[in-house]
């Protein structure tokens, strides 16, 4: 059963608290994405990478951190420096960036920061 | 800045009924335009795409127009059915950026 899998689909972490999401995709992909989605703004592109050991910022980097130690994974730390942590977390994989193919989106992580 | 407008913010049709949501842009570097479905708590699914040497495509019950000229896409969900209840956003990308910028969403709602 090939997919994206996201997790855990809820987290609550306290102010000040670094926190890391997990996103696992068996695709065979070489593209990997981390979007933040708040209402009524859409999806905003936080980071995203074309192959192993390089990634790229997106729009809304500032706060975040990644890795792409593996094809498969592409972990997002979200720092005590972003402002407003808060919000619907979505991971995505494409065969390339490049050629704009479909983007495949996992479940999600809504994360909860008090 | 937002670099693709969608609208309207929401929008309430009755069963059998023809949707209709629209999006405009100002990058005409972009070259692929895509359409996704988002159901409450789940994460967004291609619904259709668009490159700009067509002016509409049709899958199904959905369509999407195109008018290069005025820098506008539409998609029209036709004979809505309370099923396509849905968030649903416009994208758009070019080749060679690799990235997708999003519209804002339009929140869908058919009535029985």
């Amino acid at each position: 059963d090939g997919g994206i899998t996201q997790s855990p689909k809820y987290l609550f972490r306290k102010e000040g608290q670094n926190v890391t999401l997990s996103c696992e995709q068996n695709l065979n992909h070489d593209a990997m994405y981390w979007y933040r989605q708040d209402p009524g703004q859409g999806l905003r592109l936080i980071y995203y990478s074309q192959i192993v050991n390089d990634f790229q910022k997106g729009d809304i980097a500032e706060g975040y951190s990644v890795s792409r130690e593996k094809k498969e994974s592409f972990p997002l730390t979200v720092t005590s420096a972003q402002k407003n942590p808060t919000a619907f977390y979505l991971c995505a994989s494409s065969i390339s960036v490049l050629g704009n193919y479909e983007q495949y989106f996992g479940p999600g992580t809504r994360l909860t920061v008090t | 800045q937002q670099q693709v407008k969608q609208s309207p913010q929401s929008l309430i049709v009755q069963k059998g009924g023809i949707s209709i949501i629209n999006c405009a842009y100002e990058n005409t570097a972009f070259d692929y335009f895509p359409w996704y479905q988002q159901f409450p708590g789940k994460g967004p699914a291609l619904l259709i795409a668009i490159r700009p040497d067509v002016s509409e495509k049709k899958e199904g019950r959905f369509t999407i127009s195109f008018n290069k000229s005025a820098k506008q896409f539409s998609l029209h969900i036709m004979d809505s059915q309370p099923g396509d209840s849905a968030t649903y956003f416009c994208a758009a990308g070019a080749d060679s950026w690799g990235k997708l910028q999003f519209g804002a969403g339009t929140q869908v709602v058919v009535t029985p």
